[in-house]
């Protein structure tokens, strides 16, 4: 069973700076089964990048993932209010236990 | 666009079975590369997907819940829906169904999120 790690467990920055998420699989995955999501208060998830690297329909492109292999990357490129929440990453039938982007 | 809502009682008791109903609206819960998936989150806790059924009737269930959990599916009526046995408290979350692009397995689109606690 592939277990994911992401990190850092709690990020704080500045509405215009720049957010990395980090997510680590215990093996090597196929970037098309990667995804992310991003959940805010008292919502569902939404998707936000599958394929590793593709944004999902919607998703601005300040948006980006890359990564292969065991080691994956979220980039927000300049925060907006809106984009403070949690982030998951995903592989099939597991989840990461999320990074919460908070506002510093 | 493709929508979906559960439906289902909030409240169960401890050692009964949870029920619950996904209806998929937009679209045929029969077309497309899909399987229609439950996922659940406890109250400040991450996400445990649960498992997910494609229309052909296949299966595929978390093996840590495997043994309390069936997913079925009923086509005429476009809905899917969650059986989880011999509840305790531990399974009190919010419990979402969402669709699964095979063959990648990403979540795309989520209903809303239906809170059930087991409570006596």
């Amino acid at each position: 069973e592939i277990v994911l790690t992401q990190s850092p467990g709690t990020l704080s920055l500045s509405p215009g700076e720049r957010a990395t998420l980090s997510c680590r699989a215990s093996q090597s995955v196929s970037s098309s089964f990667l995804a992310w999501y991003q959940q805010k208060p008292g919502q569902a998830p939404r998707l936000l990048i599958y394929g590793a690297s593709t944004r999902a329909t919607g998703i601005p492109d300040r948006f980006s993932g890359s990564g292969s292999g065991t080691d994956f990357t979220l980039t927000i490129s300049r925060l907006e209010a809106e984009d403070f929440a949690v982030y998951y990453c995903q592989q099939y039938g597991t989840f990461g236990p999320g990074t919460k982007v908070d506002i510093k | 666009q493709v929508q979906l809502q559960e439906s289902g009682p909030g409240l169960v008791k401890p050692s009964q079975t949870l029920s619950l109903t996904c209806t998929v609206s937009g679209g045929s819960i029969s077309s497309g590369s899909y399987s229609w998936s439950w996922i659940r989150q406890p109250a400040g806790k991450g996400l445990e997907w649960i498992g997910r059924i494609h229309t052909s009737g296949s299966t595929n269930y978390n093996p840590s819940l495997k043994s309390r959990v069936s997913i079925s599916v009923d086509t005429s009526k476009n809905q899917f829906s969650l059986k989880l046995s011999s509840v305790t408290a531990a399974d009190t979350a919010v419990y979402y169904c969402a669709r699964w692009w095979d063959p990648w397995g990403w979540f795309d689109p989520w209903g809303q999120g239906t809170l059930v606690t087991v409570s006596s």
